[in-house]
Parts: structure tokens; C-alpha cells; sequence
């Protein structure tokens, strides 16, 4: 059974950077699959951050790409999510997942860890 | 603002048949495929549905998924109190100069 887990600070203060990781377990990331972030910000909806391929090809959604980097780290089954100069605006659940490739090359997550709350605020 | 939209909310009986719906454009789901997950409170969101109305192993038949035009719409018989969920349909948008994932806003499900 495939997991994943986030890991990270809970509070990062405005205009520094917010760094997390996520685990995988039960499947192996060199072995395909792309890999996401997504988040939620408190009694709001879901909104996707980006994703990496296990050969570290990435796309990000383009309202935050100038402030998001996704890397992976084969080595340790893991991959890691930095969002710079965060705001207030950023405070929200982190979400990693697995993304499969639908028909047509839609993407969609069918894997998701728990979650981790991440508030920006000095 | 999404880019999909869904009713806020809706609800039904324990036993009956509600239907919720997901309006896009020809940026989005007029030219993809749509998915839908169940967000069971403060839980992670689960896949329900993919490829407009295929269903992951496990998920009951009770769920089912359509897609027409640049509309799709998430299906639930025979309605359980353990189905209160919030419901996300989602799909690829590419209407800006990149490609995005995008979500509806969500529909909070109320089993009466």
C-alpha cells in the first residue's frame, strides 16, 4: 500500500521560506509515477501547487511558479516542496500525493498523505 | 475564484440520490478528463472517481461520474450519513501561456 508522509515547520514567518518534505512508502519513486503538492487554506478548497517526476522534470501551477521549487531525492524515496517570501496568504494545509496520468494525459491524485498545517505569522 | 464551479452545497435523504455538478469551459473539461474526491472532515482528500467515471478499487458502484460538453457531474446512491463530505471535481486547465491543475470550490454534502 502506497504512503505518504509530510514532514516540516508548523510556523514560518512572513518573507522567509517554507520547506517540506514528503515520505513515500510502499512504492518506489524511481520506479515513475509524477509527484504533487497541493494545498488548502483553512475552510477553503484545494489548490495545486506542482509536481516533479522521478527523473526531477517539474511543472508548476503558474500564479506561484516564480516562488516554488519541488525537488526529489530518489536516494531517501522522498521528494521536497520550498515556497519562498511566503505571506499570511500561504498559511495552509500541505498536501503531498502520487499523480497518475489519465487518458488523454489528464492528471489526477490517487495517493494522498495526511496533511500538515503550515502557518505563516511573526 | 476557481475555475471550475460547483454548488456550494447540497443535500438529501439517507437512501436517496443526490447529484452534483462541475461547469467548466473548452479550456478545461470541454478537452480533458475529469476526476472527483471526497474530503471526509478533517481528513485528506480521497479519490473517487477518474477518467470522468472510472472508479479506483474499493470505491463502491453507489459513486459514479459523468462528463458532458464541459460539464461533469459525481452521482451517489442509496445515501449514507458517512458520506457528509465535501466533494472536489477537478481536471487540467489550459487557458493561461502554462497549463495548470485546477479544482472546483468544493460542495459540502448534507445527508438530512
Amino acid at each position: 500500500q502506497v504512503q505518504l508522509q509530510e514532514s516540516g515547520p508548523g510556523l514560518v514567518k512572513p518573507s522567509e521560506t517554507l520547506s517540506l518534505t514528503c515520505a513515500v512508502s510502499g512504492y518506489s519513486i524511481s520506479s515513475g509515477y509524477y509527484w504533487g503538492w497541493i494545498r488548502q487554506p483553512p475552510g477553503k478548497g484545494l489548490e495545486w501547487i506542482g509536481s516533479i517526476y522521478h527523473s526531477g522534470s517539474t511543472y508548476y501551477n503558474p500564479s506561484l511558479k516564480s516562488r516554488v521549487t519541488i525537488s526529489v531525492d530518489t536516494s531517501k524515496n522522498q521528494f521536497s516542496l520550498k515556497l519562498s517570501s511566503v505571506t499570511a496568504a500561504d498559511t495552509a494545509v500541505y498536501y503531498c500525493a502520487r499523480q497518475d496520468i489519465a487518458a488523454a494525459g489528464t492528471p489526477y491524485f490517487d495517493y494522498w498523505g495526511q496533511g500538515t498545517l503550515v502557518t505563516v505569522s511573526s | 475564484q476557481s475555475v471550475l464551479t460547483q454548488p456550494p452545497s447540497v443535500s438529501a435523504a439517507p437512501g436517496q440520490k443526490v447529484t452534483i455538478s462541475c461547469s467548466g469551459s473548452s479550456s478545461n473539461i470541454g478537452n480533458n478528463y475529469v476526476s472527483w474526491y471526497q474530503q471526509l472532515p478533517g481528513t485528506a482528500p480521497k479519490l473517487l472517481i477518474y477518467d470522468n467515471n472510472k472508479r479506483p478499487s474499493g470505491i463502491p458502484d453507489r459513486f459514479s461520474g459523468s462528463k458532458s460538453g464541459t460539464s461533469a457531474t459525481l452521482g451517489i446512491t442509496g445515501l449514507q450519513t458517512g458520506d457528509e463530505a465535501d466533494y472536489y471535481c477537478g481536471t487540467w486547465d489550459s487557458s493561461l501561456s502554462a497549463g495548470r491543475v485546477v479544482f472546483g470550490g468544493g460542495t459540502k454534502l448534507t445527508v438530512l
